[in-house]
């Protein structure tokens, strides 16, 4: 099946400092790329996704970048808060295999 | 809005019992999916069900059975309790299969082994 993985595991940094996870697949017919936060005790919500007719998609701050050829995909929180402390799943694949998650901290 | 409802939230178990998980959706979702989260790492599938009384294997099926007698309910078994097995099971739905439709989790269920 699908493999997906994620890089780092654990991620530390400074508040108001940018945080990147990087992430890559293997199925080349992937199209759909999601990230899902999970803070501590709390399931897993989705909070941007992108589909593979764009290269980039911003929400407020955060930025999801693709590269279809590389296959890899990445997350970029900008401005980090304390409350972006949280578990940080990537996803691709027809049935969705979801990366081994990064565990981001932000440092007051 | 919709919720998923998983129940029991904690399942203490002995070595080699066989423990039945619930998950009851009301999003009148299709598809609904059963994921293992070991402590701080990632989502791995055990099954999934596209519909009522359909039944696909994941990566992680080994170990546990599954039923979807109905559509809004997707319950998994673990067929032989491993000692001291410690994990997390999340129950997800969505409209269609995966791709390209968001998942929505359940609070999870905590299983201890002893």
């Amino acid at each position: 099946g699908e493999q997906v993985e994620q890089l780092p595991s654990i991620l530390r940094v400074q508040e108001g400092s940018s945080a990147s996870i990087n992430c890559s697949y293997e199925d080349s017919a992937s199209n759909y790329f999601p990230w899902y936060k999970q803070e501590p005790g709390e399931n897993p919500k989705l909070i941007i996704d992108i589909r593979s007719n764009m290269e980039r998609k911003q929400i407020q701050g955060l930025i999801v970048l693709l590269d279809k050829k590389a296959k890899r995909f990445s997350l970029h929180i900008t401005d980090t808060q304390p409350g972006d402390s949280a578990m940080y799943f990537c996803a691709s694949g027809a049935k969705l295999t979801f990366g081994g998650g990064t565990r981001l901290t932000v440092r007051p | 809005g919709g919720i998923i409802t998983q129940t029991p939230k904690f399942l203490i178990g002995q070595e080699g019992q066989k423990l039945t998980l619930k998950c009851q959706q009301n999003f009148n979702h299709d598809t609904m999916y059963w994921y293992r989260q070991d402590s701080g790492k990632g989502l791995r599938l055990i099954y999934y069900s596209i519909t009522e009384n359909d039944l696909q294997k994941g990566d992680l099926s080994e170990g546990y059975d599954a039923s979807r007698e109905k559509k809004s309910s997707f319950s998994l078994t673990v067929t032989s309790a491993q000692k001291n097995e410690m994990a997390v099971f999340l129950c997800a739905s969505s409209i269609g299969l995966g791709g390209q439709n968001t998942l929505y989790f359940g609070a999870g269920t905590r299983l201890s082994v002893l």
